[in-house]
This record gives structure tokens, sequence and C-alpha cells, in this order.
């Protein structure tokens, strides 16, 4: 049974550019959500997506937005990169009627120069 | 969501229990407490939750106190991979509550030879 999985492990981008991110759930989960972890901190909730919506979101400025597919696998994409987004982006899925307990892929830790 | 308190950094021995203490004086009644662990360079692992009665799984004991406004996690027995930051996070349980999970420092555990 996989877990979660995310899609690049690491990357490299310049101040103004942007990315995309990508997560496949666990098997048989249909809620997504994200996470930024900054160097030394704990993770900081960006958003949850459930049937193809946002949800629910948490103290993020709107360049930071997100999609979630019918298979329920889900993209983050931040446009107009900053050097303080460099972080680990953790991608995060659950059943939507169990809540609280999140299963966490690895991550993807991203550079900006 | 309750604010958590809990000490940045605690040593125990491998083969000993470790007691990991947090403080959440303003809990409400609706709210469960949770408990996540971070080990290096992995995503947050659930570990347990509970409201108001101890709770035991293959992992771990949380003991929660009568007024409910501090608990410990236990882990029976320490081993070396059982060294990693140990998130509490206090949030209310509800369907579709969302899974905005707000993490603090949490504690660094340390288990030594």
């Amino acid at each position: 049974d996989a877990g979660v999985t995310q899609s690049p492990t690491h990357l490299i981008k310049t101040r103004g550019q942007q990315v995309t991110l990508r997560c496949s759930p666990k098997s048989g989960h249909d809620t997504v959500s994200w996470y930024q972890q900054a160097l030394g901190q704990g993770p900081q909730f960006i958003f949850q997506y459930y049937e193809e919506e946002e949800r629910q979101r948490g103290n993020f400025p709107d360049r930071f937005s997100g999609h979630q597919f019918p298979n329920y696998s889900s993209e983050l994409n931040v446009n107009a990169l900053l050097l303080g987004d460099s972080a680990l982006y953790l991608c995060a899925s659950s059943l939507a009627r169990v809540t609280g307990e999140l299963f966490f892929g690895e991550g993807s830790r991203l550079t900006v120069l | 969501d309750a604010k958590t308190t809990q000490p940045p950094s605690m040593d125990c021995a491998e083969g000993r229990a470790a007691n990991l203490p947090c403080n959440h004086s303003t809990i409400s009644g609706n709210e469960y407490v949770y408990w996540y662990r971070q080990i290096h360079s992995q995503g947050p692992q659930y570990i347990i939750h509970g409201l108001k009665n101890n709770e035991t799984n293959e992992m771990a004991s949380l003991i929660i106190t009568e007024d409910r406004k501090s608990s410990t996690l236990i882990l029976p027995h320490a081993t070396l991979r059982d060294t990693a930051v140990y998130y509490c996070i206090v949030r209310v349980w509800a369907n579709n509550a969302g899974n905005m999970l707000t993490f603090g420092g949490g504690t660094r555990l340390m288990v030594k030879p």
C-alpha cells in the first residue's frame, strides 16, 4: 500500500519564477492538505482540498494556489517566488470523515535563489 | 485551537521510558489532544490522540490529566529510532472540521545509547 508520494523531492528556482509541486495521496484517501515547513520550525498549514475544492486556508498569500484532480491527487503552485518561500513543502492526506489523523509525505525541498 | 507548551528538548536513555509533557491549560471541552513526531528529513508521523481517557496503541500511551490541562506522551521502551521532534497539538474533532493542524515548536527528543 503506497503512502503519500510527492514530487519532485528537491528543486531550485530563482526569485520571480513559478513552481508546481505534486502529491498523490495514500490509497483510499480523498482529502489533501499542504504545509510549509521553514528550517527549524514546525509545519504551517497552507490549505486543504476535498472534492476538488479548497475547503480551508491558512495565512498564506494568493501567490499560493492549488488544485485537486478527480483521482484525488493534488498540485501546489507558487507564483512570483520569494527568497522566503524556500522551505520543505509537505503534503498530507486523510479521509474527510476522519479528521486529525494525517498521513504526510516526505516533502519537496524548494530552494529559491 | 488551544495553545500548547512543550519543553524544547529532552534526553532519554535507550530502553527506558520517555515521558514527554505538554501543557494545554486553555483547552476546550470539545478539543482533542494529538501527538505527531517528525524524524529528521521525514514528514510528520501521527502517533496517537485522545479526548479525556488515557489511550494506548502500538507506538505509545497518552495520559491526560483529569482537568485536561496537561498530558504526557509515553514511549515505553525508547530506541535510537525514536529520536525525533515530538509535537503536541490540540484541536477540535468534527466531521469535515478540516486538516489545519497548528504545529508549535515541539520537543526534540534525543535517545542516547
